[in-house]
């Protein structure tokens, strides 16, 4: 069995400084890591996702996330905030076996506040 | 424009009553799946479907029903045997097998039963 912890459900940050979005894995299998951005009364829009090649991650919009797998971490981090950037964050593990029919566990997500 | 389209955004109905949610994709994909989301909650698969005229329950099935007729739609219904309906519907599609695994999502419906 997967699943997802975010640790953080509210995030609080000023323009300009750095964000980080914690979360933490667990799965049987190697596993697909994803990060979704929702702004509200939107759908998912994919930030960025691991699939086993390189550990460190770049996504849209100056975001990127790195996999520990010794930690089963992969922490969201952007230098800079925007105020663009306040939204909801959900951290995401796929089970890649067929038979599971790719389906995708989500976190609770982080609700992110950016200060001007 | 390639993508997910959802109809209604937003969707009234009365205790009772079935509804159905329309959700479309141009993206040729295979798999197709229908989540629910609350308030302050991550999202809740209810159906998936790996293929033309083949579905499965997801995790929170009761309640509701679905069909796939054609590959490119994957109608959601609500029925009056669910007890909590209002909540914010996403349809999402991927395809299995291109080794990434994503899912692209809609814009949602969010539906309000009183």
């Amino acid at each position: 069995a997967q699943s997802v912890t975010q640790l953080d459900s509210h995030v609080s940050v000023s323009e300009g400084t750095p964000v980080l979005l914690r979360c933490n894995y667990s799965s049987s299998y190697s596993p697909s890591l994803f990060w979704y951005v929702q702004h509200p009364n939107k759908g998912l829009q994919l930030l960025l996702k691991y699939t086993s090649a390189a550990t460190l991650v770049k996504g849209i919009n100056g975001f990127e996330a790195e996999f520990k797998k010794s930690e089963t971490s992969f922490h969201l981090t952007k230098p800079s905030a925007h105020m663009s950037d306040a939204a909801e964050y959900f951290c995401v593990v796929s089970d890649i076996r067929e038979a599971a029919g790719n389906k995708l566990t989500f976190g609770g997500g982080t609700r992110v506040l950016v200060k001007p | 424009d390639g993508g997910i389209t959802q109809s209604p955004k937003y969707l009234f109905r009365k205790e009772g009553q079935n509804v159905t949610l329309s959700c479309e994709q141009n993206l040729n994909h295979d798999a197709m799946y229908w989540y629910r989301q609350d308030p302050g909650q991550g999202l809740r698969l209810i159906y998936y479907s790996q293929i033309v005229n083949d579905f499965q329950k997801g995790d929170i099935a009761e309640g509701y029903s679905v069909s796939r007729e054609k590959k490119e739609s994957f109608p959601l219904t609500v029925t009056s045997a669910q007890k909590n309906p209002t909540a914010f519907y996403l349809c999402a599609s991927s395809e299995p097998g291109q080794g990434s695994y994503e899912q692209y999502f809609g814009p949602g419906t969010r539906l309000t039963v009183t």
